[in-house]
């Protein structure tokens, strides 16, 4: 079935650590998304990328870097710049980038904490 | 972006409608008003999206006012499983600030027994 696949399901990360989050989608979707959510409140856009080896910052991309290397690839790395980490991060992508009348779809997140 | 303002929670009887308000005041002509639910630890699923017209599809109907300002999502007969945070969300038009769209708290809706 096609879909987004995202990986690990939880991750827990050391102080001064960087973690790479995986999302993978075999939809053939040109534009790829990455929020976090924290709990109890909605989706924060961190970064998004409209084709290969593109990407533009979201409303809270400090602390975090992607690369679009591959269409159907678009890792997240939550570097130890990032101070307050621990959140639900979920990957999405869309068929045309920017287009209003293309609904996003979402994997199921990874759960991110910090030991 | 246009934002949303949703109520913060809503019950529902089982086996009755779900009518679930949107304000988006401040929509632009060329955006898309957009439904998606999210059930606990798991990503959003989209529903349904309209620009001006209703729109109706197997999950839901969604009705938007004549003037863009808001819109309502209807569960027509809803269940148990619908339990879940609605979010409502407008999207931008093509081409400008092109993949961002803004997701509120959302309405938490419970359906009870």
């Amino acid at each position: 079935d096609g879909g987004i696949t995202q990986s690990p399901k939880y991750l827990f990360r050391k102080e001064g650590q960087n973690v790479t989050l995986s999302c993978e989608q075999n939809l053939n979707h040109d534009a790829m998304y990455w929020y976090r959510q924290d709990p109890g409140q909605g989706l924060r856009l961190i970064y998004y990328s409209q084709i290969v080896n593109d990407f533009q910052k979201g409303d809270i991309a400090e602390g975090y870097s992607v690369s679009r290397e591959k269409k159907e690839s678009f890792p997240l790395t939550v570097t130890s710049a990032q101070k307050n980490p621990t959140a639900f991060y979920l990957c999405a992508s869309s068929i045309i980038p920017g287009s209003g009348d293309q609904p996003q779809h979402f994997g199921d997140g990874t759960r991110l904490s910090i030991l | 972006d246009a934002k949303t303002t949703q109520p913060p929670s809503m019950d529902c009887a089982e086996g009755r409608a779900a009518n679930l308000p949107c304000n988006h005041s401040t929509i632009s002509g060329n955006e898309y008003v957009y439904w998606y639910r999210q059930i606990h630890s798991q990503g959003p699923q989209y529903i349904i999206h309209g620009l001006k017209n209703n729109e109706t599809n197997e999950m839901a109907s969604l009705i938007i006012t004549e003037d863009r300002k808001s819109s309502t999502l209807i569960l027509p007969h809803a269940t148990l499983r619908d339990t879940a945070v609605y979010y409502c969300i407008v999207r931008p038009a093509l081409n400008t600030n092109a993949g961002k769209s803004t997701f509120g708290d959302g309405t938490t809706l419970t359906v009870k027994p």
